[in-house]
């Protein structure tokens, strides 16, 4: 089955700062690739996802990056602010049923 | 459309009760699922259903049973709760012909004494 791992566990930055959360997945045959969002208490939201035919994808300050070679995927958000702060999943997978969802990353954006 | 909607909220069980946990999703998906989270963890799949009739069991099932009641429901029981089994639940669904987005419900928070 997929073996996924997060990077790192917490990530502390101020705000306007830049952050990067990485995710490395072991099954070759992943396909799509979304990052999930989860403020404290609440239930976890897609943020952004990206497929296997394309590199990079924007939207306003997130962006995610593929390597498929290298089976990794990073979420990157610029000018974090406040209510960035969360816990992030990602969650690779092949489309079909069962998803492993990585254990998560922590960030805290300080005013 | 509510989405996915899960009930009870909150819980509190006795070691050895029982309880069945409702989900029901009005999004026409064929995909359910049942994950729990644990204290400052990751989720992790308990069962899922890939259409009506049909059930699979994820990473961890021990201590439960699912039932695929109709397209749009799909619970999850616990026969006989242990301490455990404290977490909070959350229902998913999941659209088919591509569209790969998990929709989660709001999760019950389980607490076995």
């Amino acid at each position: 089955g997929e073996n996924v791992e997060q990077h790192p566990s917490t990530l502390s930055v101020q705000e306007g700062d830049s952050a990067v959360i990485k995710c490395t997945y072991s099954d070759s045959a992943s396909n799509y690739f979304p990052w999930y969002k989860q403020e404290l208490g609440k239930r976890p939201q897609l943020i952004i996802d990206i497929r296997s035919n394309v590199g990079e994808k924007k939207d306003q300050r997130i962006a995610v990056t593929l390597n498929k070679t290298a089976k990794h995927f990073s979420l990157h958000i610029t000018e974090t602010q406040p209510e960035d702060s969360a816990v992030y999943f990602c969650a690779p997978n092949t489309g079909f049923q069962k998803l492993v969802f990585g254990t998560g990353t922590r960030l805290l954006v300080s005013p | 459309n509510a989405g996915v909607t899960q009930t009870p909220k909150f819980q509190v069980l006795k070691t050895g009760q029982s309880m069945t946990l409702q989900c029901a999703q009005d999004m026409n998906h064929n995909s359910m699922y049942w994950y729990r989270q644990d204290p400052g963890m990751g989720l992790r799949l308990i069962y899922y259903s890939a259409s009506e009739g049909t059930t699979d069991k994820g990473e961890v099932p021990n201590g439960y049973n699912v039932s695929r009641l109709n397209k749009r429901e799909f619970s999850l029981r616990l026969e006989s709760a242990a301490p455990s089994q404290t977490s909070v639940y959350f229902c998913a669904s999941r659209g088919q012909g591509g569209l790969y987005e998990q929709y989660f419900g709001p999760g019950t928070r389980l607490t076995v004494t």
